[in-house]
């Protein structure tokens, strides 16, 4: 099946910093999705982003799915943005969400 | 904003007993995923409906996990026995139709075995 490669696994950063979490995975993709997941365990969605770019706020993101990555971009990070983000793609023979292992960010004041 | 319900969202039970959780999708969605999470790990998927029907049980561990959707709408998981190494927490999921489109999750069902 599909592999998912999240990077890095664990990120520190003072608050006020940028930073760029990537994904990479195996095969042709039909979705990819980008999560956080809050302190209570909910998953929340972040991006849709099956390809190409789309930016909400603070957030970004780019999918090149001829390349088999994508990354999320984070700037001017807060201490809410704290918690571990998950990329999980779907292949196109597939019909579920298969989810990197995450990246825990930890931004302090 | 709709949103996918789950309950109960805690439940500490001990070894051997029966266990039990709901989902109840966004109105309209007709796929429902249910996905296991053991701490430190992503999600991984145990079984997934189109309406009624399943269409990948392949991860469950059908000695002890059973899943159902009777009327296509909400659903029930169900453990018997737990085990210790159930300690999960337990997602479900849906969209609105097919294999394509954005999921989305509940707050999910925190299980604790001892």
């Amino acid at each position: 099946g599909i592999q998912v490669e999240q990077s890095p696994p664990d990120l520190i950063l003072q608050e006020g910093a940028n930073s760029t979490l990537r994904c990479n995975f195996s095969d042709s993709v039909n979705n990819l999705q980008w999560f956080h997941q809050n302190p209570w365990g909910q998953l929340i969605n972040l991006f849709y982003i099956p390809s190409g770019t789309k930016q909400n706020g603070r957030l970004s993101a780019t999918t090149v799915a001829t390349e088999r990555y994508s990354l999320l971009y984070i700037s001017s990070s807060q201490t809410t943005d704290s918690g571990v983000y998950f990329c999980a793609v779907e292949s196109q023979a597939g019909t579920a969400l298969i989810f990197g292992k995450g990246t825990t960010l930890s931004v302090s004041s | 904003e709709a949103e996918v319900a789950q309950s109960p969202r805690y439940k500490i039970t001990e070894k051997s007993q029966a266990v039990a959780f709901w989902c109840d999708p966004i109105s309209g969605h007709a796929t429902l995923y249910w996905y296991r999470q053991i701490l430190g790990q992503g999600p991984e998927l145990l079984v997934q409906f189109q309406d009624e029907s399943v269409v990948d049980d392949s991860q469950l561990p059908k000695d002890r996990f059973s899943a159902e959707r009777l009327k296509g709408v909400d659903s029930t998981l169900k453990i018997q026995p737990a085990e210790l190494g159930d300690s999960a927490m337990y997602l479900c999921a849906s969209r609105r139709q097919g294999w394509t489109g954005e999921l989305f999750f509940g707050e999910g069902s925190r299980l604790t075995v001892l």
